[in-house]
C-alpha cells in the first residue's frame, strides 16, 4: 500500500537551518507530483512545496520561497524539504503528500507528518 | 494567487443532522476543487476531487457540488466520526491554497 513517512523534525535555533524527509513505498516514485503542507500548532493547512514527478518543476510558496529547497533522491525513493533561514513562525506539523497521477494536486496519499519547532 | 474562503469558520451540529459548508475562490476555477477532511493529530484525507468525485471508501452521505467560485460540501445524516475539520482546496493553479477550515463539533 501507499506509505509516506516524513523524519527529521526536532527543535531549531531561528536563523537554523533543517532538512525533512519523506519515504515512499507502494507506488511508482518517478509517475507522481509530490507536495509539502504545513500546519502551525492549532492553525489551517498551508501549502509550501511542489516537486513534480519528473523533477522539471519546484515550486513554492512566497511564504518560504528562498528560504526552503525540495529535492528528491530517486534512487530511494526520497523527498527531502530543505530548510534555511528558519523563523519561529515556521513551526508546524510538516506533511508531505502524494498528487493526483494526472497532475492536479488533489492529495490523495499523506504522511502522519514531523513536527519542527522553531524557538531559542 | 487563487484565495479560498469558508463558511461557517465552525457549526454545531448532532448526530443525524444534515450540515453544508461553503467555499469560495477568488476567481473562477471550474471544478478544480478539492475537500478534505482532519481529525484531531491526524492527517488530512481527501474525500472529493473535482468538486463532486468521492474518492474511493468515502460514505455516500458526503457530497459536493458547485462550480466556477461557489461551492458546497454536504454531509448528510451526520455520524458520530464525521465530526472534525473540513478544508476545500483549489487545485486549478500553483499555488493550490487550502480555505481556512471549518469545524464540525458537537452541539
Amino acid at each position: 500500500q501507499v506509505q509516506l513517512v516524513e523524519s527529521g523534525g526536532g527543535v531549531v535555533q531561528p536563523g537554523k537551518s533543517l532538512t525533512l524527509s519523506c519515504a515512499a513505498s507502494g507506488f511508482a516514485f518517478g509517475s507522481y507530483n509530490l507536495h509539502w503542507v504545513r500546519q502551525p500548532p492549532g492553525k489551517g493547512l498551508e501549502w509550501i512545496a511542489l516537486s513534480s514527478y519528473d523533477v522539471s518543476v519546484k515550486s513554492y510558496a512566497d511564504s518560504v520561497k528562498g528560504r526552503f529547497t525540495v529535492y528528491r533522491d530517486t534512487s530511494n525513493d526520497t523527498l527531502f524539504l530543505q530548510m534555511d533561514g528558519l523563523r519561529p513562525e515556521d513551526t508546524a506539523v510538516f506533511y508531505c503528500a502524494r498528487g493526483y497521477p494526472s497532475g492536479p494536486p488533489y492529495l490523495d496519499h499523506w504522511g502522519r507528518g514531523t513536527l519542527v519547532t522553531v524557538s531559542s | 494567487d487563487i484565495q479560498m474562503t469558508q463558511s461557517p469558520s465552525s457549526v454545531s451540529a448532532s448526530v443525524g443532522d444534515r450540515v453544508t459548508i461553503t467555499c469560495r475562490a477568488s476567481q473562477n476555477i471550474n471544478r478544480w476543487l478539492a475537500w478534505y477532511q482532519q481529525k484531531p493529530g491526524k492527517a488530512p484525507k481527501l474525500l472529493i476531487s473535482v468538486a463532486s468525485n468521492l474518492e474511493t471508501g468515502v460514505p455516500s452521505r458526503f457530497s459536493g457540488s458547485g462550480s466556477g467560485t461557489e461551492f458546497s460540501l454536504t454531509i448528510n445524516s451526520l455520524q458520530p466520526e464525521d465530526f472534525a475539520t473540513y478544508y476545500c482546496q483549489q487545485a486549478k493553479s500553483v499555488p493550490p491554497h487550502f480555505g481556512p477550515g471549518t469545524v464540525v463539533d458537537i452541539k
